[in-house]
Formats: C-alpha cells, structure tokens, sequence
C-alpha cells in the first residue's frame, strides 16, 4: 500500500534556485494538502486543494506555488529558494473535509534545505 | 486564532511506565481535537479524537479527554512499550479545512 509518497525525500538548494516537490497518493482523495514543520513548531499549511484543478492559500503560502492537474497528484514549487523556506515538508490527503473526519494520510515528508 | 500548545520534550521513559503528554489549545467554540503519532522513518498518523466536550478518545492503549474546564487534551498510556517511541502531535480543527498542529513532544522509551 503507497498511501502518499512525497519526492525527493532530501534535497540541498542554493538560494535563488527553484524546485519542484511532487505528491502523489493512490486512495483517489479528493482533498490534499502541503504542510512546513520546523523546529520548536507545529506544522503550518502552506496550501491545499479541494479537488482536480482547485488550489487555496494556506497559513503561510509566499514564496510557494501548486497545480493540482490531476486528482492524485500536488505539486509544491519553490521559484526562488531562500534559506527561510530550509524546512521539512509534509503533503497529506483526505477523503473528506478535515471539520468532518480530522483525519489526514501524511506522507514521510521531504528535507529541503536551502544554502 | 485558534492555538494548540504542548508539554516540552523531550520526555524519556522506561517500559511499563506511565505516560502524559500535556496539551492545552485556545479556541473559539469547542473545536474537535486529535492527537497524531509519526513513528520513525513514517509520515504522521490519527491516533485518536475527540469531537465534544467530555468525550473520551482511545487507540492502541493511549487514551485522551476533551476537558473544556480546563481546555485540555492531555495524552495518556498507563503502561509504555518500546515500540511507542515516536513524535506525538497534539491538533485541532479549525475552519474547513485547517489543522491546527502543536509542536510535537519527541517520547522515547527505554527497554
């Protein structure tokens, strides 16, 4: 069972370069969501998408960007890595809104760090 | 908004001994509560929930009350194994869509 799988698991970035990290989940979710855990701190949404095509801001969306072009995939970009966005980020799904389950699937989470 | 704060870890225990993991949220309402587990190695996971006052949350041995007097959702496991060690989040609902996540309390267990 894949659940959510999150790639690259780790990467080093210098300032000003862009990347792209790629979620994809295999239990038709409909909702998905990209979240930043850093230390000392709870984990922040960055966006989510409700559906195919659909996108929203989260708690702390500068500097970020996402499609959702198709329903198992969430793509999470960085134009211009700062050395602010060195974080661990986490993607997770649902089948439903989280005020009606609470329940995410999360994946393993992705190490970016920016030089 | 709403908040979520937990006890400072890292908290080290021996096998069999109790467990509580604090956790306080400030909120408008009474928002439905969760604790979420991540294991080594593996993204988070549900734990438990609690979608009202006074309800009692439990899985895998852990079990958690929503207290709105005291506006807490304290962990609990009376005897701990090895294999609970992992980093354990407290969370709220917020809105439609937001989780509201603690820091997280890292627990290791010692054989």
């Amino acid at each position: 069972n894949a659940g959510v799988t999150q790639t690259p698991k780790f990467r080093v970035l210098k300032t000003g370069q862009s990347m792209t990290l790629l979620c994809a989940q295999d239990m038709n979710h409909e909702y998905m969501y990209w979240y930043r855990q850093d230390p000392g701190m709870g984990l922040r949404l960055i966006h989510y998408s409700v559906g195919e095509g659909t996108t929203a801001k989260g708690e702390v969306p500068d500097g970020y960007n996402v499609s959702r072009l198709k329903k198992q995939n969430f793509l999470l970009g960085l134009e211009s890595a700062a050395p602010s966005q060195t974080s661990v980020y986490f993607c997770a799904s649902s089948y439903d809104r989280p005020a009606n389950t609470g329940e995410l699937f999360f994946g393993e989470g992705s190490r970016l760090t920016v030089l | 908004g709403n908040s979520v704060t937990q006890m400072e870890g890292p908290v080290t225990l021996s096998e069999e001994a109790f467990l509580t993991i604090n956790c306080t949220y400030t909120a408008t309402g009474y928002p439905s509560l969760f604790w979420y587990v991540q294991y080594p190695g593996e993204g988070l996971q549900l734990l438990l929930k609690a979608t009202k006052a006074d309800d009692k949350g439990s899985n895998k041995g852990f079990e958690a009350t929503y207290r709105k007097e005291t506006t807490s959702f304290h962990l609990e496991k009376g005897s701990v194994q090895v294999s609970d060690s992992a980093v354990y989040f407290c969370a709220l609902i917020q809105g439609a869509q937001k989780l509201v996540f603690g820091q997280g309390t890292r627990l290791t267990i010692n054989p």
